[in-house]
């Protein structure tokens, strides 16, 4: 079973450029999270998805942050414009169960770095 | 006080040795435990989860929950190089996962 899929692996923008970050979640999952990693940190939780719906975005940064998850499967997050402070790992997760406490497998990651 | 607390580290054991991993947490709600390892340019990887008090072992890994003391540990028996790595603390509050920052591991063969 393939697990969770991240693009770009990379990326280097300049600030105020815009920036997206695709994932596709383990096949059957319907909760999907976002997180922020910064080194020596632990992840930090952006949004999560029950289908395709928030259900917790209070931690996103929504001046310039955005994310969809329009047909439950696949999500897009955006920074627009970018600072850079944004410069970071972002790691999207999938779990199985409706419910934030469940256990949840991680992508790749997409390691972002704004000159 | 963070809700989620871990000592950064490094912790250094000897190959074979057992690496005890601490974490206490300041929510006492928090309902379900979890441990990822996560190695250097990697994502976290879950390894274990504990969801009532006491113990759970699968092969070298044990996890130790104590909820009257806030306290979830990770026993590693028999300590392998390949276990180097940062391991995550991750408590469940409200159906919302909150991570420690990582204890960094290090086997020394």
């Amino acid at each position: 079973e393939a697990g969770v899929v991240q693009s770009p692996r990379y990326k280097i923008i300049e600030k105020k450029q815009p920036v997206a970050f695709w994932c596709n979640p383990i096949s059957g999952h319907n909760t999907l999270y976002w997180y922020r990693q910064n080194l020596g940190q632990g992840p930090e939780l952006l949004i999560r998805y029950e289908n395709e719906e928030a259900v917790d975005d209070s931690q996103l940064p929504k001046d310039r942050f955005s994310a969809e998850r329009l047909k439950g499967v696949d999500s897009t997050l955006k920074i627009q414009p970018a600072e850079l402070g944004d410069s970071a790992v972002y790691l999207c997760a999938s779990s199985g169960n409706l419910a934030g406490g469940a256990e949840q497998f991680f992508g790749p990651g997409t390691r972002l770095t704004v000159l | 006080q963070k809700e989620v607390e871990q000592n950064s580290g490094p912790l250094s054991v000897p190959e074979g040795a057992i690496a005890s991993l601490n974490c206490t947490y300041s929510d006492r709600v928090s309902q379900s435990f979890f441990w990822y390892r996560q190695y250097s340019g990697k994502s976290p990887e879950l390894i274990m989860s504990i969801y009532s008090n006491g113990d759970k072992e699968d092969g070298r890994f044990t996890a130790q929950l104590n909820k009257a003391s806030q306290y979830v540990s990770l026993l590693i028996r028999d300590s392998q190089p390949s276990d180097s790595a940062t391991y995550l603390c991750a408590v469940n509050r409200d159906d919302k996962i909150i991570f420690g920052k990582g204890t960094r591991l290090h086997i020394l063969p």
